[in-house]
């Protein structure tokens, strides 16, 4: 119901390429966040999304909020190594205070 | 830097014992929140606070407990600590309890349970 599925659980790719990932819910979220979370580091935050069907792009990032407010997408264009690390996707449930977190993608870059 | 600082950054200490977790939000910030964060594992909402008083529960054990004190600043209590409490515990801070809000995180106290 509430939990947030964020896929896929991993990624490895090459400099360069293009990564997409996803979080959904059969609920509806309020609010859509991503973040980014370097090895023994706080997450920190990338984009944030407020209205269905809005896209925002952050640099190399682009996320989109769902339009029927139950799913958001990241894409990442031109990876370079610093984007290694781990990405998990947040929502704010529509009527409630507490912020969900996806399980996170990690994210590998071979140069 | 988000603003947001967590103290201490380690803790080790011995199983049935307790701790205390602080953490200062962003100046201005009004909510604050409590993850727990095992090893390679995502973030588990434990409590939220809004200006003083509790506004969400999550996955909080009763050996938990927190508050938040009239200068915003805001403590996680563990006690009868056990092995398997041994995790990353995050704060974030963000200025609005509900509704449009971004939240900021803190470094983390690692807390080691032996």
């Amino acid at each position: 119901g509430q939990q947030l599925n964020q896929s896929p659980q991993s990624m490895f790719i090459q400099e360069g390429e293009d990564v997409s990932m996803n979080c959904t819910s059969s609920s509806i979220f309020n609010t859509w966040l991503w973040y980014k979370q370097d090895p023994g580091e706080g997450p920190v935050l990338l984009i944030a999304l407020y209205k269905a069907g809005e896209l925002t792009s952050n640099g190399r990032l682009t996320a989109q909020f769902g339009i029927t407010r139950k799913d958001s997408f990241l894409n990442i264009s031109a990876s370079i190594p610093s984007d290694v690390g781990i990405y998990f996707c947040a929502g704010q449930l529509w009527g409630r205070n507490d912020m969900r977190f996806g399980a996170g993608t990690r994210l590998t870059v071979k140069p | 830097d988000s603003g947001v600082t967590q103290t201490p950054k380690h803790l080790i200490t011995a199983t049935g014992q307790r701790v205390t977790l602080r953490c200062s939000p962003r100046s201005g910030d009004l909510s604050v929140y409590w993850y727990q964060q095992s090893l390679d594992q995502g973030l588990q909402f434990l409590i939220q606070y809004y200006n003083g008083e509790e506004r969400a529960k999550g996955n909080i054990l009763e050996r938990f407990s927190a508050q938040q004190f009239p200068d915003l600043h805001s403590e996680l209590n563990l006690s009868s600590l056990e092995l398997g409490d041994s995790a990353l515990y995050f704060c974030a801070s963000s200025p609005q309890g509900r509704g449009n809000t971004e939240a900021f995180f803190g470094q983390g106290t690692r807390l080691t349970v032996v």
